[in-house]
């Protein structure tokens, strides 16, 4: 298994532009999960999604994030429009099904950059 | 609402020295506890996780944590740390029985010097 795929890895945009991060858990996976991490915050879980159903999104900081998983095998993060202080690693993670016993399993990550 | 604490936010250790890095939670119920390492530039991996049973639990590279139900604790030590062991380590917990959310301490970084 190709594990957690995120792209792109790395991206640099100028504020006010619209991003837009992609993820494919792994196949199989029910949970999705969106987190951001900075030095200042540490890691915060954004949002999470169960069998493409978004649960809590209570971590999404405005209106300018949005995601969506219109399918098992894909999910997107956007932020539009963004801003600077947007500027962060995004990571995207899933895990099977079965309560809460199985760990989460990451992807590579996307650095995002806003200029 | 729980919280996990990692107290130490910085660690610096030189090759061989005995580590333990804290890890408190709060949260009333019954829950299941993790330790992920981040190694530079890296995604997170999974350490080791508690779920039931011996409260001692022993993860890959040499890892292995307690889980002290009356201190609400589940510190991570390792005998021997090596260089490579060099990343930044999370502690996190979920409620068991509910969904997959996990909660994440602020994580420690861990230099270790040869």
């Amino acid at each position: 298994d190709a594990g957690v795929i995120q792209s792109p890895r790395h991206e640099v945009t100028e504020m006010g532009q619209e991003v837009t991060l992609r993820c494919k858990p792994i196949s199989g996976h029910d949970y999705l999960f969106w987190y951001r991490q900075t030095m200042m915050r540490g890691l915060e879980l954004l949002i999470y999604f169960n069998n493409n159903v978004p649960i809590d999104d209570s971590g999404m900081p405005e209106d300018r994030f949005s995601a969506k998983m219109p399918n098992a095998s894909f999910s997107t993060l956007k932020i539009q429009p963004s801003e600077p202080r947007d500027s962060a690693v995004y990571f995207c993670a899933s895990s099977p099904l079965a309560g809460s016993y199985n760990e989460q399993f990451f992807g590579p990550g996307t650095r995002l950059t806003v200029l | 609402a729980q919280s996990v604490s990692q107290h130490n936010h910085h660690v610096i250790l030189s090759e061989a020295a005995s580590l333990e890095l804290g890890c408190n939670y709060s949260y009333g119920g019954t829950v299941n506890l993790f330790w992920y390492v981040q190694y530079p530039g890296q995604h997170l991996q999974l350490l080791l996780k508690y779920f039931s049973g011996d409260p001692l639990v022993k993860g890959i590279k040499g890892f292995e944590a307690e889980f002290i139900k009356s201190k609400f604790s589940f510190n991570l030590r390792k005998p021997s740390v090596q260089w490579s062991d060099t990343a930044e380590y999370f502690c996190a917990v979920n409620e068991r029985g509910g969904y997959n959310k996990l909660i994440f301490g602020a994580g420690t970084r861990l230099a270790v010097h040869p």
